[in-house]
C-alpha cells in the first residue's frame, strides 16, 4: 500500500539553527507533494506544495523543500529557525493513480520544539 | 472568516449514540474532503465529494458512517452507534478542481469527538 514516511516524531532546537525534516513516499507514479504546519491550537495549514517543474520549491517563512524523484524523498528546510516555528509538521502526498482525486496521504507527523 | 468552519468544535457522546458534524467549505470551492486524525498520526483520508456527488471512500469509512453534501455546499458526516475507537479529531477540507485536476486542500479546524 502506498504510504508516506517522516523520519523524525520530535526535533528539539535551539533558535538560529538548521532545519531538515526528512519525508519519503511509496509510489513511483506522478505525484503532487505537501508539507503542512500545524500550530499549537491552530488547524493545518500549507507550507509548500509541489506539482511539477523546479523540484525545489520555496513555502512560506523562509521555509523550502526539495523534491528528489530517485530517492521518493520531499525533505522539508530551514536554514535558521525562530521560536515561533515550534510546531507540528505534517508531509502528504497525493498520487495520481486509478483516477484517484481525493486520496492524500499523509505521514504522522514531525514535532519542532525550538528552544528560545 | 472565509475559511473552512466546522461545528461542533468538540463533541462528548456515550458509546452507542449517533453523532452529525457539520463543515461549511470555502464558498467557491466544488471539493470536500472529510479526514479523521487520532493522537500521534497524520490526518486519514475518509471521503471526498465533487459538488454533491461522493466519488471516493476509504476503506475507513465502516458502514456506521454516512456523509453527505446535498446541495454541493455543507456537508455533514454522521457516525451511528458510536464506539471508543471512533474517538478522534475528524477533519474538514475543501478545494477548488476540476475534471482530472488536483489542487491544493484548505482545512478546518476539526471536531474533536470523545466517546466515553
Amino acid at each position: 500500500a502506498q504510504s508516506v514516511s517522516q523520519h523524525n516524531h520530535h526535533v528539539i532546537l535551539s533558535e538560529a539553527a538548521s532545519l531538515e525534516l526528512g519525508c519519503n513516499y511509496s509510489y513511483g507514479g506522478t505525484v503532487n507533494l505537501f508539507w503542512y504546519v500545524q500550530y499549537p491550537g491552530q488547524h493545518l495549514q500549507l507550507l509548500l506544495k509541489y506539482f511539477s517543474g523546479d523540484p525545489l520549491v520555496k513555502g512560506i517563512k523562509g521555509f523550502e523543500a526539495e523534491f528528489i524523484k530517485s530517492k521518493f524523498s520531499f525533505n522539508l528546510r530551514k536554514p535558521s529557525v525562530q521560536w515561533s516555528d515550534t510546531a507540528e509538521y505534517f508531509c502528504a502526498v497525493h498520487m495520481n493513480y486509478g483516477g484517484s482525486q481525493g486520496n492524500l496521504i499523509f505521514g504522522k507527523g514531525t514535532k519542532l520544539s525550538v528552544k528560545p | 472568516d472565509t475559511g473552512v468552519s466546522q461545528n461542533p468544535r468538540h463533541k462528548i457522546t456515550k458509546r452507542g449514540q449517533n453523532v452529525t458534524f457539520r463543515c461549511d467549505p470555502i464558498s467557491e470551492h466544488n471539493r470536500l474532503y472529510w479526514y479523521r486524525q487520532t493522537l500521534g498520526q497524520g490526518p486519514e483520508f475518509l471521503t471526498y465529494f465533487q459538488n454533491e456527488a461522493q466519488l471516493e471512500k476509504s476503506r475507513l469509512l465502516s458502514d456506521r458512517f454516512s456523509a453527505e453534501r446535498p446541495k454541493g455546499s455543507f456537508s455533514t458526516l454522521e457516525i451511528q452507534r458510536t464506539e471508543q475507537g471512533d474517538s478522534a479529531m475528524y477533519l474538514c477540507a475543501s478545494s477548488l478542481a476540476w475534471d482530472r485536476d488536483y489542487n491544493e486542500q484548505f482545512f478546518g479546524p476539526g471536531t474533536r469527538l470523545t466517546v466515553l
